[in-house]
């Protein structure tokens, strides 16, 4: 079946400008994560939703960044008045997130391909 | 979430098997193994999860010491598109916190 796609697959803006980033989780998954990996560094963790719950956006760097989810399933992510420390790769992953039978407990993050950001 | 050890790096024959161990001496009981890996300019991807049996699929198998203290990931004929970065993950999904913490990991280098 289909996997978490992504889109743009690389954007380059200015610095100072807006950019939206788009992810499209695996169908039925209720969880849904944004990560960023800067250059040779490991994921940092962005914001998380799960279903019609708030989402968690303790990960978010600053009041720049801001992230929603329409219909419990595409996602936007946000960066406003971008800056060069933004550059990255931007990453969506998506979870079924099961609370109860089997593989209950269990978290599989399944991850789209990324959007790398690059701000001149 | 359980802290992992892995070695930095290995080297691979190709069609030889590949295995890739890791430490977690701190896993707790309700704690899930978990590996990914991260083919370069790609975005991570699962490999396999236990919790104390040996599980297999069509990646991969992975091997839990009964004492559950460590793991070795098992590719039994690796490929050229099999070098990537592994990383080894300890974590609780139901209440701990979101972010995978994918630490350094071992570079798996599978050459001709």
């Amino acid at each position: 079946g289909a996997g978490v796609s992504q889109s743009p697959s690389n954007k380059v803006t200015e610095k100072g400008k807006d950019v939206e980033l788009r992810c499209d989780p695996i169908s039925g998954h209720t969880a849904l994560y944004w990560y960023r990996q800067s250059l040779g560094q490991g994921l940092e963790f962005l914001i998380y939703f799960q279903g019609n719950s708030a989402p968690d956006k303790s990960g978010l760097p600053s009041d720049r960044f801001s992230a929603e989810r329409t219909g419990g399933s595409v996602s936007t992510l946000t960066i406003q008045r971008t800056q060069q420390e933004d550059s990255a790769v931007y990453l969506c992953a998506s979870s079924p997130r099961r609370t109860s039978g089997t593989n209950a407990n269990t978290d599989t993050q399944y991850f789209g391909p990324g959007t790398r950001l690059t701000v001149l | 979430d359980a802290k992992t050890t892995q070695p930095p790096s290995m080297d691979c024959a190709e069609g030889r098997a590949a295995n890739l161990p890791c430490n977690h001496s701190t896993i707790s009981g309700n704690e899930y193994v978990y590996w990914y890996r991260q083919i370069h300019s790609q975005g991570p991807q699962y490999i396999i999860h236990g919790l104390k049996n040996n599980e297999t699929n069509e990646m991969a198998s992975l091997i839990i010491t009964e004492d559950r203290k460590s793991s070795t990931l098992i590719l039994p004929h690796a490929t050229l598109r099999d070098t990537a970065v592994y990383y080894c993950i300890v974590r609780v999904a139901a209440n701990s916190g979101y972010a995978l913490n994918f630490g350094k990991g071992t570079s798996l280098l599978v050459t001709p």
